[in-house]
């Protein structure tokens, strides 16, 4: 079964500080990723989404993600983050043809003003 | 977002009840799932359908039912409410058309306490 690993779930930063969120997945055949993102008291909404071509993929909000296959990774990226960017992060998977996402644990990234 | 909608919002019953959570989509999707999340475990999958008379079970599907009235309804049943299924439920979409993409979109989450 395909698999979905977030580390440090919890993570506390001052604004304009750098995040860098780690996501891994344990499938080794063609994947489609994405990073959501869940507010406080808000629904699962979707920050950015990689399929094909520039492993490399902006998304809303400065938010960016880089594909790399080899490490089978997909960490999500924001060069100065924002006390309104304090929310839950969610990596999640699909394998080609199978229309199931797994999530993974999710990142509770709190920004401190 | 506001096309998938789910009621109650919020939800607290006692052990051994029968609760039905409701998921409306005006998206024209035609797949629809519900997952519940807890705290630090993510979102898990309870079943999914892909359209009216297909209905799969998720990797956490014991303890619950689902029905899919409509192309547009998905309703999750707990038969029998224990506490240990407290927790944020949340119904989502997808659209066949996507092909492979499986861009999921989610309603605003059902808090169930179960006492």
């Amino acid at each position: 079964a395909q698999s979905v690993s977030q580390h440090n779930h919890h993570v506390i930063l001052s604004e304009a500080a750098s995040l860098e969120l780690g996501c891994n997945y344990s499938y080794g055949g063609t994947v489609n990723l994405f990073w959501y993102v869940q507010y406080p008291g808000q629904h699962l909404q979707l920050l950015l989404k990689y399929f094909s071509g520039d492993p490399l993929v902006k998304g809303i909000k400065g938010f960016e993600a880089e594909f790399i296959k080899s490490k089978f990774s997909f960490n999500l990226r924001k060069p100065s983050v924002q006390w309104s960017d304090t929310a839950e992060y969610f990596c999640a998977v699909t394998v080609y043809g199978n229309n199931r996402l797994a999530f993974g644990k999710g990142n509770q990234v709190v920004v401190i003003p | 977002d506001a096309d998938v909608t789910q009621t109650p919002r919020n939800r607290i019953t006692k052990t051994g009840k029968r609760i039905m959570l409701e998921c409306s989509q005006t998206k024209g999707h035609d797949r629809m799932y519900w997952y519940r999340q807890d705290p630090g475990l993510g979102l898990r999958l309870i079943y999914y359908s892909f359209d009216v008379k297909d209905i799969n079970k998720g990797e956490i599907s014991d303890g619950y039912s689902v029905s899919r009235q409509a192309q547009a309804k998905f309703s999750l049943s707990l038969e029998s409410a224990i506490p240990n299924q407290t927790a944020l439920y949340f119904c989502a979409t997808s659209d066949r058309t996507s092909g492979h993409y499986n861009e999921q979109f989610f309603g605003p989450g059902t808090r169930l306490t179960v006492l």
